[in-house]
């Protein structure tokens, strides 16, 4: 059972371009969560997405940024015209529903 | 207030050391607890969930204070292995995200 898949491992852009991050949960799991983390800061939460729906965004900033889970494929993260301060690693995790959640290896973005 | 706090350290402890870590958290109607470990440039890894009458994995010990909202992690006979940031996570109920805290640092040293 292959665990959480994240894609690119690594992703650089240039300022003002689009990011986007790809995300398959655990098989099974149908929620979906999107955190990032800053160089040598906590991971703060972004997103909590279910199947073509968003339950919580309240982590995610109001412009550039938006996720979804459709039905079919993985959860994407993206975000419009990149800015340095965007720079952090972007990790998503997956749960079947209250139980602990299980991480991807995270995609890790610089902005140039 | 931060919604959980955490000694962020370096704890430099030898091998076979014993050390523990505590963690407050804020919002009193957190209903799950967890320690997750997260190596450099790694992802988080859950090491354990903590329950309230404690418990108990291999050398690594949980506590769950609810009256003072405090948790704490006990590890006994360092490895070297276990040098990680140790990160204190607590949930509010169901499905809602995990909160997590900064982490504590451990570098066990031979």
């Amino acid at each position: 059972n292959a665990g959480v898949m994240q894609n690119p491992r690594h992703l650089v852009r240039r300022r003002g371009q689009e990011a986007r991050l790809r995300c398959s949960p655990m098989k099974g799991h149908s929620h979906v969560y999107w955190y990032r983390q800053l160089p040598e800061e906590g991971l703060k939460f972004m997103v909590y997405l279910q199947k073509e729906n968003i339950i919580d965004e309240s982590g995610m900033p109001k412009e550039r940024f938006s996720a979804e889970f459709p039905k079919e494929g993985p959860s994407i993260l993206r975000i419009q015209q990149v800015v340095r301060g965007d720079s952090a690693a972007y990790f998503c995790a997956s749960s079947p529903g209250g139980s602990p959640l299980h991480f991807g290896n995270g995609t890790r973005l610089t902005v140039t | 207030r931060k919604e959980v706090e955490q000694d962020p350290g370096p704890f430099n402890v030898p091998e076979g050391a014993t050390v523990a870590f505590n963690c407050t958290y804020s919002n009193s109607a957190s209903q799950s607890f967890f320690w997750y470990r997260q190596d450099c440039r790694k992802e988080p890894k859950l090491l354990m969930s903590v329950y309230s009458s404690g418990n108990e994995d291999g050398r690594f010990t949980a506590q769950l204070n609810r009256a003072s909202q405090y948790i704490s992690l006990l590890i006994r006979d360092s490895k070297l292995s276990d040098s990680a940031t140790y990160l204190c996570v607590v949930r509010a109920s169901g499905n809602t995200p995990l909160v997590f805290g900064k982490g504590t640092r451990l570098s066990v040293i031979a």
